[in-house]
């Protein structure tokens, strides 16, 4: 069984301040796939990244930053200087096989609100 | 433009009766997904499509049913059999069952 745990539900921080939300999985596959997606108020999912189990590089985009490591079984998001847009819903989720058939499964999400 | 379209972006049902909600991808992706979304819920897995003709049950399936005779469209039909249809509905398509989806903007059904 796989399994994606956001603990945070929701996480309010004042614009320009970085905030990291985190993701911790389970699974006992050694092959897995990590995503994190965006949710705005309009409702649309939108992907933001997609790591392999077998690639632990950090990775930069912009103001995004994601940590993955095994160790821990954590795959965090950290935002730097956060702005008001970045308010949302951010999901992130997983998907293995054979057990998972590759499926992603999705934790609860963690809320983000940013004040200016 | 590609993408995914859901429709109606809002659904209301009376109890007893059935509704179906639509999706269209024309992102030429095998795979189709439909998801529940409920406040604090997270999003739960109703049935997914692998491949034309071919649907599997997720974690939620009861009370829902699809079908996938075109690649393009997945139709989710929430039944009566559905005690609490109360929700927002999301379809997503990907490549395959390990890329990154793609989802619509979903569809919010509420029972009157």
């Amino acid at each position: 069984a796989q399994k994606v745990t956001q603990a945070q539900t929701e996480i309010s921080v004042v614009e320009k301040e970085d905030v990291t939300l985190d993701c911790v999985y389970e699974t006992r596959d050694t092959t897995y796939y990590l995503f994190w997606y965006k949710q705005p108020p309009s409702g649309e999912l939108v992907f933001l990244i997609r790591r392999n189990s077998f690639d632990e590089q950090n990775e930069i985009s912009g103001r995004y930053s994601w940590n993955f490591q095994k160790s821990t079984s954590s795959f965090n998001f950290t935002i730097t200087a956060s702005q008001v847009v970045d308010s949302a819903v951010y999901f992130c989720a997983l998907s293995s096989g054979p057990g998972g058939s590759y499926i992603p499964t999705f934790g609860r999400g963690t809320s983000l609100i940013v004040h200016p | 433009d590609g993408g995914i379209t859901q429709s109606p972006k809002y659904l209301f049902r009376k109890e007893g009766q059935n509704v179906t909600l639509s999706c269209e991808q024309n992102l030429n992706h095998d795979a189709m997904y439909w998801y529940r979304q409920d406040p604090g819920q997270g999003l739960r897995l109703i049935y997914y499509s692998q491949i034309v003709n071919d649907f599997q049950k997720g974690d939620i399936a009861e009370g829902y049913s699809v079908s996938r005779e075109k690649k393009e469209s997945f139709p989710l039909t929430v039944t009566s059999a559905q005690k609490n249809p109360t929700a927002f509905y999301l379809c997503a398509s990907s490549i395959g069952p390990n890329t990154e989806a793609f989802f619509g903007q979903g569809t919010r059904l509420t029972v009157v």
